[in-house]
C-alpha cells in the first residue's frame, strides 16, 4: 500500500516566488522521520530537510522549510525565493520501522 | 566524505540472464536499501536490510532477491531478467532506527534488459 502520497506531478513557479510541495503519509508507528530529497536532471539524490515525529517545531534549512501537520499526516515542503537551480524532481520520504518509503515525486520548473 | 558506490552506471543484459547489482557503503550504516525508479512512479522499494544477513521485502520484491553477507555490501539479484525490469536502480544506506541522519544514495545503475 502506498504510504507516501504526492499529488502534484508537476508545478511551474516564477523565479523569486515561493512554492509549496504537498506530501501526505500514512503510518501507525508513533516514531517516524520525514525527509525531502531533490533530484536534478543529473540524477543524484540530494537531501534537503528532515522532520522527526516528536519534533515540536517545523524544520527549516535555509530556503527550505517543512510545514508539519501531524494530525493531518502532512509534511509539505516550502521553497522560498525560488531560483532557476531549484528546477528538479522533489521526493518526500518517510522512515518508520527500518523501512524508508518514497512518494512518486513532484517536478518543479522555475521560470525566469 | 561519505560514499555509496554502485558497481555499474549502465548495464545491458539479455532476457533470462542472471544479473547482479552491487552496492558498497563506507559509513558503517546498519540499513541498506534497493529501489527502482520509473517515470511517474517515484522510488519503489524492492528490498531492504537492517543488519548483516537480515533482509526484508519491500513493496515490489517479485523477481528479485538480495544478499548481505557483509555490513558494507548489499547485492540485488535478478534471477532471470525480463524486459519489465528495465529501469534505474538506486541503492541507499542509512544509520539505524531512530537516527535523524538521512539516507545516502549511490549514483544509480541504469539497467536495460533486451
Amino acid at each position: 500500500a502506498q504510504k507516501i502520497t504526492q499529488t502534484q506531478p508537476g508545478m511551474f513557479v516564477q523565479e523569486k516566488e515561493a512554492v509549496t510541495l504537498d506530501c501526505t503519509y500514512d503510518t501507525s508507528d508513533p516514531s517516524y522521520g520525514l525527509f525531502w530529497y531533490k533530484q536534478p536532471s543529473s540524477g543524484e539524490m540530494i537531501f534537503l530537510i528532515y522532520q522527526g515525529s516528536y519534533d515540536q517545531q517545523n524544520a527549516t534549512e535555509g530556503r527550505y522549510s517543512l510545514n508539519f501537520q501531524k494530525a493531518r499526516k502532512s509534511a509539505n515542503l516550502v521553497i522560498s525565493a525560488s531560483q532557476l537551480g531549484d528546477s528538479a524532481m522533489y521526493f518526500c520520504a518517510m522512515r518508520d520501522d527500518y523501512k524508508l518509503s518514497f512518494g512518486a515525486g513532484t517536478t518543479v520548473t522555475v521560470r525566469a | 566524505d561519505v560514499k555509496v558506490t554502485q558497481s555499474s552506471r549502465y548495464l545491458v543484459k539479455r532476457t533470462g540472464e542472471k544479473v547482479f547489482l552491487e552496492c558498497v557503503q563506507d559509513m558503517d550504516h546498519e540499513n541498506m536499501f534497493w529501489y527502482r525508479q520509473d517515470p511517474g512512479l517515484g522510488l519503489r522499494l524492492i528490498y531492504f536490510s537492517y543488519d548483516v544477513k537480515m533482509k526484508e521485502k519491500g513493496d515490489i520484491p517479485e523477481g528479485y532477491s538480495v544478499s548481505r553477507e557483509k555490513k558494507e555490501r548489499f547485492s540485488l539479484i535478478l534471477e532471470s531478467a525480463s524486459t519489465n525490469q528495465t529501469s534505474m536502480y538506486l541503492c541507499a544506506s542509512s544509520p539505524g532506527e531512530g537516527s535523524r541522519v538521512e539516507a545516502f544514495f549511490g549514483q544509480g545503475t541504469r539497467l536495460t534488459v533486451v
